[in-house]
């Protein structure tokens, strides 16, 4: 079945660092790939998304790139703050009869130390 | 305030018991779902619902069921619990009627974590 693969399960860097999360997913029509963040006991919010008409887009800090030939995409957090520590998680759009459906990845904990 | 809201966030049941999770939202959104997930762990779909009257069971096998009988309202019954069951469940809507394509931006509620003992 479709799946998504994330890659760094953990991730530490110094605050002002730049942190990269990678993900892989097996869905070649897969059109949607949204990025969630999930603070400790919160619920997932989401912080950037792109489709995949479009190569690169960069909100403030944030940046997610996607290579639809090699079907892997990227989130990239720049001038990382202790505020950004949290899980991610990648999603991608599972198409067909029913164009709705998101499959997550297995989240990324990053940890930014002061 | 437009939001999802999910009663109760913190359930400690015993074996057998029946339980019903809710799920609210008023954002008047047509889609809505519930994912499972255990804590720190990537979410998986239970089940989803397309409208009014329209459920369809999601990737992750559960012994749960669903109902929509109001736009609004998605609530999630365990018939009889069991510590299997324990873990984080989040509800979650979408709005494909503001136009654009589809897939549409999921929005999550805070979430219900359930024990069962």
């Amino acid at each position: 079945g479709e799946n998504v693969e994330q890659h760094p399960s953990t991730l530490s860097v110094q605050e002002g660092d730049s942190a990269v999360i990678k993900c892989t997913y097996s869905d070649s029509a897969s059109n949607y790939f949204p990025w969630y963040k999930q603070e400790l006991g919160k619920r997932p919010q989401l912080i950037i998304d792109i489709r995949s008409n479009v190569g690169e887009k960069k909100d403030q800090r944030i940046a997610v790139t996607l290579n639809k030939t090699a079907k892997h995409f990227s989130l990239h957090i720049t001038e990382t703050q202790p505020e950004d520590s949290a899980v991610y998680f990648c999603a991608a759009s599972i198409n067909g009869r029913v164009t709705d459906k998101l499959i997550f990845g297995t989240g990324t904990r990053l940890q930014v130390f002061p | 305030e437009a939001d999802i809201y999910q009663t109760p966030r913190y359930l400690v049941i015993g074996t057998g018991k029946k339980i019903t999770l809710e799920c609210s939202q008023t954002m008047g959104h047509d889609k809505m779902y519930w994912y499972q997930q255990d804590p720190g762990m990537e979410l998986h779909l239970i089940h989803y619902s397309y409208g009014v009257n329209s459920t369809e069971k999601g990737d992750l096998s559960s012994e749960s069921t669903v109902s929509r009988i109001r736009t609004e309202h998605f609530p999630l019954t365990l018939e009889s619990a069991r510590p299997s069951h324990t873990s984080q469940y989040l509800c979650a809507s979408s709005d494909s009627t503001s136009g654009g394509p589809p897939p549409y931006e999921q929005y999550f509620g805070p979430g219900t974590r359930l024990t069962v003992t």
